[in-house]
């Protein structure tokens, strides 16, 4: 069965310092790979989607198949960077069920 | 468009007792998934509905059943409610079934089981 790491529950950074929030997976297939956050008092929504390609807020992820990681990266952190971000993960032909990671709270600190 | 909606907001029942979620997706959106979030966890998908079918389900007890009506809108039904049941349930809709379809959540219905 498919499965989603992210091995932090807390990161803490510096306003201006580079963010890297970690995510490994586990599938044989090909995967879709996504990036949600959830800001306080609002709603989980989309970051990005490997397949966009796109950089979103400034943050951007790259499917590493070799090493089944989808980590998501921002060179400079921004204190209204601070939310939970979630990694997922879709199954090729697997309707939209999304597999999710525990999340990490990113906290970014003045 | 207010986007997903979700009533009610927050539920106490207590073990054994039946409960009844309700979600509305965006205008136009046709397929729904339910996903239970415990505390300190990510969001497990529990079904999905496409076109008023169940398109997928996932690893939940039968006590978890769901159906979706005319209008798209859905109901999540849990019987026999236990404690482990506490959670965010929260309701997602999406345009299609699937196909790179981006999935909108909404703010989630939290259920207490005493």
């Amino acid at each position: 069965a498919q499965r989603v790491t992210q091995p932090e529950k807390l990161l803490s950074v510096f306003k201006g310092a580079p963010v890297e929030l970690k995510c490994n997976y586990s599938y044989s297939g090909s995967p879709e790979l996504f990036w949600y956050v959830q800001y306080s008092r609002q709603r989980l929504q989309l970051l990005l989607r490997h397949i966009s390609r796109e950089s979103i807020k400034g943050f951007t992820a790259d499917l590493n198949k070799g090493e089944t990681s989808f980590h998501l990266k921002k060179p400079f952190a921004q204190e209204e960077d601070s939310a939970m971000y979630y990694c997922a993960l879709r199954l090729t032909g697997g309707g939209n069920k999304l597999t999710f990671g525990t999340g990490t709270q990113l906290k970014v600190e003045l | 468009d207010a986007g997903v909606t979700q009533s009610p907001t927050h539920l106490i029942k207590t073990r054994g007792q039946h409960v009844t979620l309700r979600c509305s997706p965006i205008s136009g959106h046709k397929s729904v998934s339910w996903y239970q979030q415990v505390l300190g966890q990510g969001p497990q998908f529990i079904f999905q509905y496409y076109e008023k079918e169940e398109r997928g389900r996932g690893n939940f007890p039968d006590r978890f059943s769901a159906r979706q009506f005319p209008n798209y809108s859905s109901e999540l039904n849990v019987n026999a409610l236990l404690l482990g049941d506490s959670a965010l349930y929260l309701c997602a809709s999406s345009l299609v079934f699937s196909g790179g379809d981006t999935q909108y959540f909404g703010p989630g219905t939290r259920l207490t089981v005493l």
